[in-house]
């Protein structure tokens, strides 16, 4: 079955530094998305990308974030300069066209730790 | 921005009977609901869905139900079992916000046997 595959497993970056967290979507999928989840807290949409451009994105997603398709299989998530407070899981996921879009698929996750 | 609430932190059921886990929302936009499941040290997985055009629909064991005028959604497990032992997220999206998940803050279910 296809699935949604991101690495590194587990970063580890200093404060201030820039960390790009990748993913590679279920192939035949158009909709891209990332989210993150600090320890305890809820799941917290960031941003949405279809047809190369941001869809929407949250009020988190301020300008140390970007995202980049960079070629056919990878979506990429950059954090220009990390902050504690970055520390989270990083989750990609990706849907299809039509009726499925809403169904969004998820990977298992980048654990970011900012120190 | 509490939009998508679950207020039961926590369901233990045993084996074979029903689990129902509850969902509340306020955002009358929401128009598409969805079940995730979430083992840890895993994403979430996704379990079920609903448009709002629907009060009903049924995957398997799955079956979540939808009650727009109470803002309010359920998913019942039938029968549960001990591999369902995980957290539950209902999450919705709205044309306002398409594609925009706002999930819930989650329901960890344990199955005894």
């Amino acid at each position: 079955e296809p699935e949604v595959t991101q690495t590194p497993s587990h970063q580890v970056t200093q404060m201030g530094q820039e960390v790009i967290l990748r993913c590679v979507p279920i192939s035949n999928h158009l909709y891209f998305y990332w989210y993150r989840q600090i320890l305890g807290q809820k799941v917290e949409f960031l941003v949405s990308f279809y047809n190369n451009e941001i869809s929407e994105k949250s009020e988190i997603f301020d300008d140390q974030f970007s995202v980049e398709r960079p070629d056919g299989s990878n979506f990429t998530l950059k954090i220009r300069s990390t902050k504690l407070e970055d520390s989270a899981m990083y989750f990609c996921a990706s849907s299809d066209l039509g009726a499925g879009a809403y169904e969004q698929y998820f990977g298992p996750g980048t654990r970011l730790t900012v120190t | 921005d509490q939009q998508v609430k679950q207020n039961s932190p926590s369901l233990s059921v045993q084996e074979g009977r029903i689990s129902i886990l509850n969902c509340d929302y306020t955002n009358s936009m929401f128009d598409y609901f969805l079940w995730y499941k979430k083992y840890p040290a895993e994403g979430p997985t996704f379990l079920i869905s609903i448009s709002s055009i629907k009060d009903k629909n049924e995957d398997g064991r799955f079956t979540v139900f939808l009650n727009k005028s109470a803002k309010h959604l359920s998913l019942h497990i039938v029968p549960s079992q001990p591999g369902d032992s995980a957290v539950y997220f209902c999450a919705a999206s709205g044309a306002d916000s398409w594609g925009k998940l706002q999930f819930g803050a989650g329901t960890q279910v344990v199955v005894t046997p």
